[in-house]
This record gives C-alpha cells, structure tokens and sequence, in this order.
C-alpha cells in the first residue's frame, strides 16, 4: 500500500534560517505528491505539487522536488518567517482511487 | 477559495447518541471526500464519494456512516456516538482534473 514517511518534529528555527523538512513515500504506480499547511485553528492549504518524476513544485518561497530515484520530496524555503509557523503536511495520491495518503504532520515553530 | 463550508463547527455531545456532520460545497464537484485528525495520526480517510448516490470506505469507516443526495451535501453521520470518535472532521472536495484536494474549516466533535 502506500504510505508517506515525515520528518519529525517539532521543528523550531530562528527567522531568515534555512528550512528542510523531510518526506518519503511508498507508493504503487506513479504518485502525484503535495505539500498542505495547517495555521493554528484552521483546516489544510495546498500549498505546492508535483505530478511527475523531477517535476519542481513552489509557492510563497517554498520548493519542493519530485525524486523518483529517493522516492522523496522534501520542502525547502531559503528565509523562513514567524508567519511560516504552521504544521507542515506531505501528501500523495496514486491510482484511481484519488485517496489522499498523508504523513503525520511537522510542527514548525519560528522565533523573531 | 472552494467554496466548502462545515457544519456545525463545534459540538459536544454524549456517548451513544447520534450525530449528523455537514459538508455544502458550492460548485458541483463530483468528489467528495470526509477524513478526521487526531494527534499523531494526520489526516485518515473515513468515507469518500464519486457522485451523488456513489460512496465508497476508507481507511477508517468503521462507526460512521454517509450519504450524497445531492451534489453540494455530504454527511456524516455517527449512528452511536463514541469517545474514541472525540476529533477534529475535516470535508475535502477535488476537482474532475487533477488530484489535490481542497479543504473544509473542520468541525470538532467531542463525545464525553
């Protein structure tokens, strides 16, 4: 079946530093991958995709590219901001079936 | 926006009492979709639908149940309330073309 493996958390970084947040997956066929973000009290945004091997998915100065040979697709943002601060889902769906298969969620923090 | 709104947003009720869930979507699309969030879980499917009339289990289907008379409702009903059931409900909507999905503000239920 599938499955989607996150880095855990809870992540906590100064503003302006670097963000890496990992994600794998297990999947049959070939996945499309997303990233969704919750703020505090709110339900889930996409907030970028990629549906296809090397595909590069970006939005508000977060990336994210499609590895196929890793089987990952981990976000990245050069400046994080205290706005930033959110739980960070990854996601796929594979097969007809359109079900979202979602990892378990990393709480960012980000200090002034 | 996509227009999907939940109701209640909040409700507290008691243990073996029945409970009826509300997601009202505004633009006719044709999949549906219901999850709950707990702690440490993500997001876990609980029912979805394909058209009005056509739904199918998740992952989690267990103590729920659901029905599509039309194509902007879907509901979700809890014949015997649980405290297990005690989660935050989450409606999604996807679009005829392509995969991601679209999310509700979320209704949090709590059994006591």
């Amino acid at each position: 079946g599938n499955s989607v493996t996150q880095m855990e958390g809870p992540v906590t970084l100064s503003e302006e530093a670097f963000l890496t947040i990992n994600c794998t997956y297990t999947a049959t066929g070939y996945p499309s991958l997303f990233w969704y973000v919750q703020y505090p009290g709110e339900g889930l945004q996409l907030l970028l995709k990629a549906t296809k091997a090397d595909d590069k998915g970006s939005n508000k100065g977060f990336e994210a590219t499609y590895r196929k040979e890793t089987t990952s697709f981990h976000l990245e943002k050069g400046s994080v901001q205290v706005s930033d601060s959110a739980v960070y889902f990854c996601a796929l769906v594979s097969g007809s079936a359109r079900q979202l298969t979602f990892g378990s969620g990393t709480q960012l923090t980000v200090l002034p | 926006d996509a227009g999907i709104t939940q109701s209640p947003r909040h409700k507290v009720t008691e243990t073996g009492t029945p409970v009826t869930l509300r997601c009202h979507q505004t633009e006719n699309h044709r999949y549906m979709y219901w999850y709950r969030q707990d702690p440490g879980h993500g997001l876990r499917l609980i029912h979805y639908s394909y058209g009005v009339k056509d739904t199918d289990k998740g992952e989690v289907s267990d103590g729920y149940s659901v029905s599509r008379s039309k194509t902007e409702d879907f509901l979700l009903t809890l014949e015997s309330a649980t405290s297990s059931q005690t989660s935050v409900y989450f409606c999604a909507i996807s679009m005829d073309r392509g995969y991601e999905q679209y999310f509700g503000p979320g209704t949090r239920l709590t059994v006591t």
